[in-house]
This record gives C-alpha cells, structure tokens and sequence, in this order.
C-alpha cells in the first residue's frame, strides 16, 4: 500500500496559490518527504523536500506538520505550467538501489491550473 | 542541476522487432540507474535496477530476457525491448541519483508504441 495519501485531483486559478495536501501518517522518524511532479509526457521532476522544518525554494514551499504525519505543498502563483501530477513521497535521506526499490509513488495529484 | 537525458523521446515500432532505449547522466556518474514504466493515468512502477559493470536487479515479474539491460558505463545505461508486442506500449522512465543521499533525477521518458 502506498505511504502517503493525496487527493486524486485539485484545480487552482492562474496566479493563486495553489495548496496541494498530503497525509503520511506513518512516517518514520528518519523518513524525508520529497515531492515530484510529472508534467504530461514527461519525466518526473524534482520540486522540495524536508524533514520537520519548513521548506521554501525558487519553485514551492513545503509546511510540514509538527508531528510529521501531513504536509502541504504551496505553489505562491499557480500558472498554466504548472498543470501536472504532483506526487509526494516518502523516504530516508540515504538515496541508494534499496531505498529506491521500496519507493511507492501512488497516483499523485493531479492538478489544473485554469486561466 | 544534474541532468538526465533519454533518447529518444518516442517511438513506433512494429510487432516482433527489438527497440532500445538510452538513459546518459550529462554531468554526473551515476554507479546505479533505474528503469520505470508507466501506463497511461498509472504511476510510476520500478522494472529494474541498472548496476554499472554488473547485472541489473529486476523487480518481481519483470522478465529479464525480455527487457535487456545494460550499464557498460558510468554515464550510460540501455533498456532493450526484445520481439515488441502490442502490450508492450508504455511509458519508459530512466533516473540517477549523483551520489547516495542526493536526489533523484529523471529523463524525459520515452513512448514506445508497438504497431
């Protein structure tokens, strides 16, 4: 079963933020949540990560609840680009072939930006 | 950032031939590489693990003499679609990590469609 649960879709206005939730409430203490997206026809592509601070970089920010157990992706200014399955996932920080093999990505979220 | 890039970026083949697909880390070595497929709105599924100068890790039910993998060096690995059929047609993903602990970064897939 997948670690981490999303919501199957989600629309956002352009230039509004755009606030996709996630619930891993299993997490273990030495789990990072990463979140990905895949634009259509393309490969997965690298947004954020964190472990229990918050997180903000050129593309999103991440608030991750104090006990660990959701998070919330924000885009500050949704665009149409940003159309795409965001996937968030869960995994220790020691990326190696057994951590990869034990990666669930789930069916993400797929959102729509809508001018 | 790393990159990623896969070649090509489609193609269409007919049934019974044999397709080959490159994955290259452009400014990275990468010692291990992993190969996904991808269903139409399916996510992500790990087929194998490409191991630079060994055999590949295939995960369970993916046969190996069907989908032939080879990592000769630190910057490529292959994926070869041996007698393509009909059900073959998917999305093939490629990633690389740089080192262990860093992030993992994908191609830009390629869509195999067998005629």
């Amino acid at each position: 079963d997948a670690k981490t649960t999303q919501p199957p879709s989600m629309d956002c206005a352009e230039g509004r933020a755009a606030n996709l939730p996630c619930n891993h409430s299993t997490i273990s203490g030495n789990e990072y949540v990463y979140w990905y997206r895949q634009i259509h026809s393309q490969g997965p592509q690298y947004i954020i990560h964190g472990l229990k601070n918050n997180e903000t970089n050129e593309m999103a920010s991440l608030i991750i609840t104090e006990d660990r157990k959701s998070s919330t992706l924000i885009l500050p200014h949704a665009t149409l680009r940003d159309t795409a399955v965001y996937y968030c996932i869960v995994r220790v920080s020691q990326h190696n072939a057994g951590n990869n093999r034990k990666l669930i990505w789930g069916l993400g979220t797929s959102l729509a930006v809508n001018p | 950032g790393a990159v990623v890039s896969q070649h090509p970026s489609w193609v269409i083949c007919k049934s019974g031939t044999s397709v080959k697909i490159e994955c290259r880390s452009l400014d990275f070595q990468a010692t291990t590489m992993f190969w996904y497929r991808q269903f139409p709105k399916q996510s992500l599924m790990l087929m194998a693990t490409s191991n630079e100068g060994s055999k590949a890790t295939y995960e369970q039910g993916v046969e190996k003499d069907k989908f032939l993998i080879n990592h000769a060096s630190l910057t490529l690995s292959t994926l070869t679609v041996t007698s393509a059929h009909p059900e073959d047609s998917s999305f093939y993903i490629c990633s690389a990590t740089p080192r262990a602990g860093g992030k993992l970064f994908f191609g830009s897939g390629t869509q195999l469609s067998v005629l």
